[in-house]
C-alpha cells in the first residue's frame, strides 16, 4: 500500500524557516517524481515544486522560487521541502504528492498533509 | 502564465448527470486530470490522463477534452459525490490547477 506521511508542520513566525519531511512506503520512491501543492484553509489547490526521481531536475511556482527548496534522499525514501524567509500568505496545508508519471504529470498519490502557520 | 477555469459551484439532482466544465487556452492539447476533495480529506484523483479511471474509481466518473474545454461528468450522481472537484495539467514546467468546483447533490 502506498503510503506518504507528511511531518514537520506548526507555527512559525513571518520571516523564519520550516523543513517538512515526507516518508513514503508501498513503492519505489527512487523511480518516481514527487510534488510539493498547497492549500490555504478554505481555498484551491496550489502547485509549489517537483523534483525528479533521481534528484537532478526541480521546479518552483513563481511564488516561492528562492525562498523554498525542496529535495529528496532515496536511500531513506524521503522528500524535504525547506521553507525560508516565511510569509503570511504561505500559511496552508502542505501536501506530499506522487508524480504518477515521467512524461504527463499526474498526482496518483497524497499524504495527509502538514499544515503550517505563519503568524507572530 | 497558463490559467485552468472551473464554474465555482454546480448543482445536481441525485441519479443524474453532473458536468464540471474547465477552460484553458488549447487545453485540448495537453493532458488534464481530475481530483476529489472532501471536506477535511486530502484529494483523491478520479481522472487522469483526459478519460482514464484509476483503479478504484467507479465507473459513473468519466472525462473527456478537446479544444478549450475538459469535462469531467458524473453519471448517476449519488450522495456521497458531493465535494469539491479540481482539474489540473502540466504546461512548460509548470503544473496548473482549476480554481475548484463545488458540487452539491440535491
Amino acid at each position: 500500500e502506498v503510503q506518504l506521511v507528511e511531518s514537520g508542520g506548526g507555527l512559525v513566525q513571518p520571516g523564519g524557516s520550516v523543513r517538512l519531511s515526507c516518508a513514503a512506503s508501498g513503492f519505489t520512491f527512487s523511480a518516481y517524481w514527487m510534488h510539493w501543492v498547497r492549500q490555504t484553509p478554505g481555498k484551491g489547490l496550489v502547485w509549489v515544486s517537483r523534483i525528479k526521481s533521481d534528484g537532478s531536475s526541480t521546479s518552483y511556482a513563481d511564488s516561492v522560487r528562492g525562498r523554498f527548496s525542496i529535495s529528496r534522499d532515496n536511500a531513506k525514501n524521503t522528500l524535504y521541502l525547506q521553507m525560508n524567509s516565511l510569509r503570511a500568505e504561505d500559511t496552508a496545508v502542505y501536501y506530499c504528492v506522487r508524480d504518477g508519471s515521467a512524461t504527463v504529470t499526474f498526482f496518483d498519490y497524497w499524504g495527509q498533509g502538514a499544515l503550517v502557520t505563519v503568524s507572530s | 502564465s497558463y490559467e485552468l477555469t472551473q464554474p465555482p459551484s454546480v448543482s445536481v439532482s441525485p441519479g443524474q448527470t453532473a458536468s464540471i466544465t474547465c477552460s484553458g487556452d488549447k487545453l485540448g492539447d495537453i493532458y488534464a486530470s481530475w481530483y476529489q476533495q472532501k471536506p477535511g480529506q486530502s484529494p483523491v484523483m478520479v481522472i487522469y490522463e483526459d478519460t482514464k479511471r484509476p483503479s478504484g474509481i467507479p465507473e459513473r466518473f468519466s472525462g473527456s477534452n478537446s479544444g478549450n474545454t475538459a469535462t469531467l461528468t458524473i453519471s448517476g450522481t449519488q450522495a456521497v459525490d458531493e465535494a469539491d472537484y479540481y482539474c489540473q495539467a502540466w504546461d512548460s514546467s509548470t503544473v496548473v490547477f482549476g480554481g475548484g468546483t463545488k458540487l452539491t447533490v440535491l
